[in-house]
């Protein structure tokens, strides 16, 4: 049964850094990829970016080019998602999801992790 | 960069058919997929690669894809379907994926 369990809620002060990690379980971590995705309250999903767990290949959204990083480790299969410069307005819920081959670009999120709250304030 | 555009709000009684469209740039030639996300849950995907349901997706649920417009129609629509949907794709042209701005469906 696949699983991503995600890190406890995070409270942060503007212009520091926030990590969060996605422990995946139930499938082969090595062969799929991992995207996280965030919601601001009240607002849509954003895309933040994408690993794939084979290679370590990472794409990001444009608008957190810069400050966001994307990590992995296979041994733990685990994701990791750091952001850096926080502002007030990534405040939200980030979100791990997987894809599983064979089409790791265009197929689904399929599973997600339960999200984790991210707040930023002084 | 690549835009989806979803209708805000779209409401419908009990029973009947929901539509929900996703507009995008020649989206037909796209896998577009369709989430939906209740209050305070994860999103769950009810749709992907257009047409296709993943195991445990009531028959109620189907989508079409052509030209601009791909379309999640929900029949018989229940008390259970009210949540907010959203469409997303892979832009091969930028190599970043997307999703649309989300649908709140209201039944009535």
């Amino acid at each position: 049964q696949v699983h991503l369990v995600q890190s406890g809620a995070e409270v942060k002060n503007p212009g520091t850094s926030v990590r969060i990690s996605c422990k995946a379980s139930g499938y082969t971590f090595s062969n799929s990829a991992v995207h996280w995705v965030r919601q601001a309250p009240g607002q849509g999903l954003e895309w933040v970016g994408w690993i794939n767990s084979l290679n370590g290949d990472t794409k990001y959204s444009q608008s957190l080019q810069g400050r966001v990083s994307i990590g992995r480790d296979s041994f733990a299969s685990t994701s990791y998602m750091e952001l850096s410069s926080l502002r007030y307005e990534d405040t939200a819920v980030y979100y791990c999801a997987r894809v599983s081959p064979p089409n790791l670009w265009s197929n689904p999120f399929d599973f997600w992790g339960q999200g984790t709250l991210v707040t930023v304030s002084s | 960069s690549y835009v989806l555009t979803q209708p805000p709000s779209v409401s419908v009684a009990p029973g009947k058919t929901a539509t929900i469209t996703c507009g995008g740039d020649t989206i037909g030639s796209k896998s577009v997929h369709w989430y939906q996300q209740k209050p305070g849950q994860a999103p769950v995907v009810v749709v992907y690669d257009d047409s296709d349901r993943p195991s445990g997706i009531p028959e109620r649920f189907s989508g079409s894809n052509s030209g601009n417009t791909a379309t999640l129609t929900i029949s018989r629509v229940e008390a259970g379907d009210e949540a907010d949907y959203y469409c997303q794709v892979w832009a091969t042209s930028s190599d970043l994926w997307v999703f649309g701005g989300g649908t709140k469906l209201t039944v009535l």
